[in-house]
């Protein structure tokens, strides 16, 4: 199915683990975004690419790292989780900066 | 300190009356303005949005005003319906074109 989607939908990890958060595509958006809710924060930025192989940081990115090979592909990776990153994950796309359409979620949980 | 805020942590209406969402900003460098919709255990839909250029943008039972001068947006939903009832986020981008700031959402519930 077309769309953009998520996986996996939920995870629960221990502190110190690296954890990967996929984000897929199908609709070769140029722009692909991460972010993280948290309660009273609303969204916030981590990363954001514009294409393939380019990627800049948002307002939270330390601690995080992606990447983007292809562009239908923009994994997240915690290299070493804290329980600070505990929160709801979502990836987004877009045409151009305009726009965006976000995935389902991913429910992080570092014990 | 938030760029964007929704001072409003949470709007019950009855259904059919308006539903008057609100959002300030701070920044003046902001050039456009979305607000999305969420429901539980789903992403944000993308609702309606307006250019820094215009003060107002309708699509259907949804309207946006913007007030440069105050730096305040705001989402009428008329008349609102119980499927309205979710959590609505106002965003922000900035005039570089690629960082959005969200607000931190307006929970809705419109009573039948």
């Amino acid at each position: 199915d077309a769309g953009i989607t998520q996986s996996p939908r939920y995870k629960i990890t221990e502190t110190g683990r690296q954890v990967t958060l996929m984000c897929h595509q199908t609709w070769s958006h140029s722009y692909m975004f991460w972010y993280r809710q948290d309660l009273g924060h609303g969204l916030r930025l981590i990363y954001y690419s514009a294409a393939a192989d380019i990627t800049d940081k948002g307002e939270v990115p330390d601690g995080y790292v992606v990447s983007r090979s292809k562009t239908e592909n923009f994994p997240l990776t915690l290299e070493s989780a804290t329980r600070s990153q505990t929160s709801v994950y979502f990836c987004a796309s877009s045409v151009s900066t305009d726009t965006q359409y976000f995935g389902p979620g991913t429910r992080l949980t570092v014990l | 300190d938030q760029q964007v805020k929704q001072n409003s942590p949470s709007l019950s209406v009855q259904e059919g009356r308006i539903s008057i969402l609100n959002c300030d900003y701070t920044n003046s460098m902001f050039d456009y303005f979305l607000w999305y919709k969420k429901y539980p255990a789903e992403g944000p839909t993308f609702l309606i949005s307006i250019s820094s250029i215009k003060d107002k943008n309708e699509d259907g039972r949804f309207t946006v005003f913007l007030n440069k001068s105050a730096k305040h947006l705001s989402l009428h939903i008329v008349p609102s319906q119980p499927g309205d009832s979710a959590v609505y986020f106002c965003a922000a981008r900035d005039n570089y074109g690629q960082n959005f700031v969200f607000g931190p959402g307006t929970r809705l519930s419109v009573l039948p």
